[in-house]
């Protein structure tokens, strides 16, 4: 199985900061990463498909990059609304496999 | 708009069996990647099971040989049977839509809890 090593496990940031998440596979999972936004007792929401695209209706401070095993998440231009938990996921190979999140505190 | 609701999660005693269902709108479930997802009380997210556009099943090796997914095109629905339940299956289920390999649209998902 491949592990999701995600970093790091919290932040605490202000309005306007830059904001960057890692997150690190086992194995080389080509491009097939996503990023996902969780806010409490919510579903989560897609934010990145395919490492770096931008799912429709997500704010343009949100962007990823990345190939192989290493890949990131970068929120450009904190608001308070991105107040939430992130999570990466690797749809490379079955079975799928979440990163362990992110909290971001503003 | 696309729409995912999931049913039937409850309360369960251990070794018990419960069946969920996911009912979409807004797309064609017939072709589609729909996949489970779950969250224990407090924890992260853990993928559960897969089924592909050629109805190849995949799952998580935790609860692989007692849980189902399948789908009914006709009702446009995808469900997931779960047999000898253990507490640690304690978790809200998300019906997911998978699309360009990722989670594209969420239901609003269902608890079960397991629990004597």
């Amino acid at each position: 199985d491949i592990q999701m090593t995600q970093s790091p496990s919290s932040v605490s940031a202000s309005v306007g900061d830059t904001v960057t998440i890692t997150c690190r596979p086992s194995q080389g999972i080509s491009n097939w990463l996503a990023w996902y936004q969780q806010k409490p007792g919510k579903a989560p929401k897609l934010l990145i498909y395919a490492t770096s695209n931008l799912h429709s209706g997500v704010p343009s401070r949100f962007s990823g990059s990345g190939s192989g095993t290493y890949f990131s998440l970068t929120i450009s231009g904190l608001q308070p609304e991105d107040s939430a938990t992130y999570y990466c996921q690797q749809t490379n190979s079955f079975p799928w496999t979440f990163g362990q999140g992110t909290k971001v505190e503003i | 708009e696309v729409q995912l609701v999931e049913t039937g999660g409850s309360l369960v005693h251990p070794g018990g069996s419960l069946r969920l269902s996911c009912a979409a709108s807004g797309f064609a479930v017939r072709g589609s990647y729909m996949t489970w997802v779950r969250q224990a009380p407090g924890k992260g997210l853990e993928w559960v099971s897969t089924i592909d556009s050629s109805d190849v099943t995949y799952y998580a090796g935790s609860v692989r040989g007692r849980f189902t997914i399948s789908r009914d095109n006709s009702k446009g629905t995808v469900s997931l049977q779960m047999n000898s339940l253990r507490d640690e299956d304690t978790a809200m289920y998300y019906c997911v839509r998978d699309d360009y390999g990722s989670g594209s649209d969420w239901g609003q998902g269902t608890l079960v809890t397991v629990s004597s």
